[in-house]
């Protein structure tokens, strides 16, 4: 299958400062996508999606980025906190497939 | 509200040993689900998925199956562990187009 990248595989952050997450997807025809955010130990969780007919969605301090025409994708945390420190995955998906391709990975470090 | 639970948490095995994990979802008819494992340090490996009763599709060749002897129980296993086996296994479940993960069993293969 087409693959999900992530560009960086560590992000070192201050507490209190914003993160941006990034990803980049080649399959021109993903229409879904979805952050994850996985503790260690414990299964991935939904933080937020996005679908291709939209730019920008917010949640609670976070916002998903999402530009077509580069195909990347990105994921903003607001004012930081230790507890955001976990690895975060992002995943799309196509024609409602229901079987997301994942990125590797980026793990967020936040230090107080 | 719908849950989906994993058992064991974790366990270790000597090789050449079976295996059985099982995941079963609470709250919902019919899920697709889904098996993925993870290695340490490393994104999702999806293994098998199943649509329904008795229907698994492999994405990976290996000396893992599945089976889905009920609606809402998804069952991973294997006759003879390897150590390239040890990893994190999670159970996962679509709700509308989102796929959502169980707590995972860690199995490590000594």
């Amino acid at each position: 299958g087409e693959s999900v990248g992530l560009h960086l595989p560590t992000l070192s952050v201050q507490e209190g400062d914003n993160s941006i997450i990034n990803c980049a997807y080649s399959n021109s025809a993903s229409d879904y996508f979805i952050w994850y955010k996985q503790e260690s130990g414990k299964g991935p969780q939904f933080i937020i999606d996005i679908r291709s007919n939209m730019d920008k969605r917010q949640g609670q301090r976070v916002t998903v980025l999402l530009n077509k025409t580069v195909k990347h994708l990105s994921l903003q945390i607001a004012a930081t906190q230790p507890g955001d420190s976990a690895v975060y995955f992002c995943a799309e998906d196509s024609g409602g497939s229901y079987i997301p391709t994942f990125g590797r990975g980026t793990s967020l470090i936040v230090h107080p | 509200s719908q849950t989906i639970h994993q058992w064991p948490a974790t366990l270790v095995q000597p090789v050449g040993s079976p295996l059985s994990l099982e995941c079963t979802v609470e709250g919902t008819s019919n899920p697709n689900l889904y098996w993925y494992r993870q290695a340490a340090g490393r994104g999702l490996q999806l293994l098998f998925y199943s649509v329904g009763i008795g229907q698994i599709s492999s994405e990976v060749p290996q000396n893992l199956s599945a089976s889905r002897p009920q609606d809402r129980q998804f069952i991973l296993s294997s006759k003879k562990l390897l150590l390239s086996d040890s990893g994190f296994y999670l159970c996962a479940w679509v709700t509308g187009d989102t796929q959502y993960f169980g707590p995972g069993t860690r199995l490590t293969v000594l």
